[in-house]
């Protein structure tokens, strides 16, 4: 059974950082590609970064580029998310998600405010 | 960026009917779209992807077409566990984005 379990998000003030951890299981996580989608409280699903098989290749929102950095670990079965410069409109859910097109399997999220 | 607009926006129904949500892209996305299903608390679960290739272990009962920049998702028979908010999403062009989502209420 796909299992990806989220964590790393809290309460952070604005500019600070954060890292999100995606913990991997029961597929071949070196040959997926994987993503971050995240969803503001009440609203719709935004789609914020991509890493393909290997991290040959990774994809970002414009609204995150240069701030996020998404990077994976193979070895460890991990995806993860880093949060630099964080601003209040980052406050949402964020999912990790297998594939770096559809995506099959979603974690449960793991919650980031973003507020002073 | 490519806009993805579903219509409706909120949809009633009762159970057994046929339901119909529709998704357009601002251009064209060939047949790179995929449909979720979301309940409140929990994570989207994908039900259609390339418009209309059924994931494994969704119902029959939801189907998908279009191609272009125009697409539905249909429901034949809305049954109780159906009643949820669905998103389409495309996947042609970078930022992948998705639409705006249709809840579908009990009537």
């Amino acid at each position: 059974e796909v299992q990806l379990v989220e964590s790393g998000g809290g309460l952070v003030q604005p500019g600070g950082s954060l890292r999100l951890c995606c913990a991997a299981s029961g597929f071949t996580f070196s040959s997926a590609g994987m993503t971050w989608v995240r969803q503001a409280p009440g609203k719709g699903l935004e789609w914020v970064a991509s890493i393909k098989q290997r991290g040959s290749d990774k994809n970002y929102v414009d609204s995150v580029k240069g701030r996020f950095t998404i990077s994976r670990d193979d070895a460890k079965d991990s995806l993860y998310l880093q949060m630099d410069s964080l601003r209040a409109e980052d406050t949402a859910l964020y999912y990790c998600a297998t594939g770096s097109m559809w995506h099959g399997n979603w974690g449960q999220g793991t919650m980031v405010t973003v507020s002073s | 960026d490519i806009q993805m607009t579903q219509s409706p926006s909120t949809l009633s129904a009762s159970v057994g009917d046929r339901v119909t949500i529709t998704c357009r892209a601002s251009q064209s996305i060939s047949t790179w779209l995929a449909w979720y299903q979301q309940k409140p608390g929990t994570a989207p679960k994908l039900l259609i992807y390339k418009a209309s290739s059924l994931e494994s272990g969704v119902p029959s009962r939801f189907s998908g077409s279009g191609s272009g920049t125009e697409f539905t998702l249909t429901i034949s028979s809305l049954q109780p566990d159906d009643f949820a908010t669905y998103y389409c999403h495309q996947f042609n062009n970078y930022p992948w984005t998705f639409g705006q989502g249709t809840k579908v209420e009990i009537k």
